[in-house]
């Protein structure tokens, strides 16, 4: 079945380690997404890409990096994980039309403690 | 910029009653316009798109929005709520930058359903 997975769902960590949050989909899709969501408030845009070896910085500044080796998965990676990093993570795709929906993982919810 | 305000950070209905959730854009060019709805600890789901088709535009779950572009807005509507319907819902508009669609989100409206 075509989706889009993250993993993991929830994390706990300890300042200043290294984290790898996870997310593949099935559906072919070209462009991949990362958003940034704080409690009851809006997505933000950190990370996209249009396709394999394309990486693009998003409107909201993000000391987390992203790789798109393969066109199925987008991982997100902070190198030192701060407090003020704790938020949830989304990720989505989209097919290559103009206008495309966007398809969202579950999201991973990161605390770091 | 194009940019999105949903007016109401919560709104609380009765079951069986009208749900109305409101959605202003600012864009300088014919916009794309989107609902998505967010369940507790789930991503985001496409309700309905508008893309400069019809005006009115018909989504799942009974949900429809009307493209106002005299009024720049495109609220989102359900006659008769249901429990289930209890949610985030966020409204976005889209924003084609060098060929990647980016999403422009509101701050979204939280949805109560009372019994």
């Amino acid at each position: 079945e075509a989706d889009i997975y993250q993993t993991p769902r929830y994390l706990v960590i300890g300042t200043g380690k290294k984290i790898t949050l996870e997310c593949s989909q099935t559906m072919g899709h070209d462009k991949m997404y990362w958003y940034q969501q704080d409690p009851g408030m809006e997505l933000h845009l950190i990370h996209y890409s249009y396709g394999v070896n394309s990486t693009e910085k998003g409107d909201l500044s993000s000391e987390s990096t992203v790789s798109r080796i393969r066109t199925e998965h987008f991982p997100l990676t902070l190198e030192s994980a701060r407090p003020s990093h704790t938020s949830q993570y989304l990720c989505a795709s989209s097919a290559g039309l103009a206008v495309s929906e966007q398809f969202f993982g579950p999201g991973t919810r990161l605390t770091v403690l | 910029a194009q940019s999105v305000t949903q007016l109401g950070s919560h709104v609380s209905v009765s079951e069986g009653a009208l749900v109305l959730l409101r959605c202003n854009y600012s864009s300088s060019v014919p916009p794309y316009l989107f609902w998505y709805v967010q369940y507790p600890n789930q991503g985001l789901q496409l309700l309905l798109k508008y893309t400069s088709a019809a005006t009115l535009v018909k989504g799942i779950n009974g949900f429809e929005a009307e493209f106002k572009k005299s009024e720049t807005s495109f609220h989102l509507t359900k006659p008769s709520a249901h429990m289930s319907d209890a949610a985030e819902y966020f409204c976005a508009v889209s924003d084609n930058i060098q060929g990647a669609q980016k999403l422009v989100f509101g701050q979204g409206t939280r949805l109560t359903i009372n019994p």
